[in-house]
């Protein structure tokens, strides 16, 4: 298995452009997530979904958008991407009920707007 | 929204020592994690543990749900133990996250 996987891992944007990170996680699991987070601060969550169809704002969702069309992949689109959008972008997963809701991360995707 | 509070911030320690690590949260929840981001920025889970008291190696974590506070305990630091260790805390679908507690262990 391998996990959660996330592309790109680093990217450099200009003010203005737009992208789309890819987040995709083999483990069939139900619930995602899109965190960010800035230097030497902790984890921010931006979207979350319990399913494909199904998504929800998180607590700084300002100039982001989601989709999930799949169980297994959960992207995260940037538009009109701000300096403020600097960050690095980790997606979550994991299964819904059981005996643990443990949380699985990918590695990460360094973003940098200039 | 819940909020989470993590202390110390920061912690030095020499190789060998223990140490606990603090995690308050302002609302009743059903689920809580600790993790480990190591200087790489990788993220790893340590526990699920949305109560009661779990223990794996030198790591052992308590969490007290009606008093809304949980508590990290490392045994025998080692230098492979620095990093931020982060609680996330959550009611329903989503985890919020602390701001972490920063371990640096010195050999």
């Amino acid at each position: 298995n391998a996990g959660v996987t996330q592309t790109p891992k680093f990217r450099i944007l200009k003010i203005g452009q737009s992208m789309t990170l890819q987040c995709a996680q083999d483990m069939n699991h139900n619930y995602m997530y899109w965190y960010r987070q800035d230097p030497g601060m902790g984890l921010k969550l931006i979207y979350y979904s319990v399913g494909a169809g199904i998504t929800d704002k998180g607590e700084v969702p300002n100039g982001y958008n989601v989709s999930r069309s799949t169980t297994e992949d959960f992207p995260l689109r940037l538009e009109l991407a701000a300096p403020s959008q600097t960050s690095v972008y980790f997606c979550a997963s994991r299964t819904r009920g059981g005996l643990t809701g443990e949380l699985f991360f990918g590695e990460g995707s360094r973003l940098t707007v200039l | 929204g819940i909020q989470v509070e993590q202390s110390p911030p920061d912690l030095i320690l020499q190789e060998g020592a223990n140490s606990t690590l603090r995690c308050n949260f302002s609302d009743s929840v059903n689920n809580l994690q600790w993790f480990h981001q190591n200087p790489w920025g990788q993220l790893i889970n340590l526990f699920y543990i949305p109560s009661g008291t779990k223990q794996n190696g030198r790591l052992s974590a308590t969490t007290v749900a009606t008093e809304r506070y949980s508590l990290l305990y490392i045994s025998s630091s080692q230098t492979t133990d620095s990093g931020v260790y982060f609680c996330a805390v959550g009611t329903g679908t989503a985890l919020i996250f602390g701001k972490g507690t920063t371990l640096s262990v010195s050999s």
